[in-house]
């Protein structure tokens, strides 16, 4: 058990640009959660997946951004025509089916948008 | 809805002293209740979880939390504080049924004094 990677840990992008962000969270876990952190503040939810399925958007989850999970496995986030705003910490965490409440966090990727 | 508060975002204490960090929460169904850990450029660690069996909960690195009900809190403690208890500290909330995505306090930052 190698717990949840998050690939790139830091990413510094210019304003207008996309930005794709990979998730992989522990074998055999179910469910995948992203996040974002902005300072200061603790992690709100985006979105989550059980298996290859997404099936809850927060409104924080503007048109600019999708989230895949294509075969059940890894994750990907994708943000276009990044914003300043769009700077923050952005964690994922998965869960096993059955004890949804106990997410595992990876180390998050922090995003710069210049 | 579920909320949750942490009264102090910056905690002194010093070396062997006693650690109390508070967290209030709101919901309207029964809660799951969990503290988690933050050092500096790294992902959460999940200190300790309250699921609805015992109301006193016992996690890692001597940490321990008590879930009251009728004064909706689940503050975290620890007898004696050591320096690599320094790091942020965030309560969150979670539905006991459902998407189980977790609702995050603004955190509190330890600091621990030599």
């Amino acid at each position: 058990d190698t717990g949840v990677s998050q690939d790139p840990r830091h990413k510094i992008t210019k304003r207008g640009q996309n930005v794709t962000f990979r998730c992989d969270p522990i074998s055999e876990h179910n469910r995948l959660y992203w996040y974002r952190q902005t300072l200061g503040q603790g992690p709100e939810f985006l979105t989550y997946f059980q298996n290859e399925a997404q099936l809850e958007k927060s409104r924080l989850l503007s048109d600019r951004f999708s989230a895949e999970r294509p075969k059940g496995s890894f994750s990907t986030l994708e943000i276009q025509r990044t914003e300043q705003g769009d700077s923050a910490m952005y964690l994922c965490a998965s869960s096993p089916n059955g004890l949804s409440y106990e997410q595992y966090f990876g180390p998050g990727t922090r995003l710069t948008v210049t | 809805a579920q909320s949750v508060t942490q009264l102090g975002s910056h905690v002194s204490v010093s070396e062997g002293a006693l650690v109390l960090l508070r967290c209030n929460y709101s919901s309207s169904v029964p809660p799951y209740l969990f503290w988690y850990v933050q050092y500096p450029n790294q992902g959460l660690q999940l200190l300790l979880k309250y699921t609805s069996a015992a109301t006193l909960v016992k996690g890692i690195n001597g940490f321990e939390a008590e879930f009251k009900k009728s004064e909706t809190s689940f503050h975290l403690t620890k007898p004696s504080a050591h320096m690599s208890d320094a790091a942020e500290y965030f309560c969150a909330v979670s539905e006991m049924a459902g998407a189980n995505n977790l609702f995050f306090g603004t955190g509190t930052r330890l600091t621990v004094i030599p």
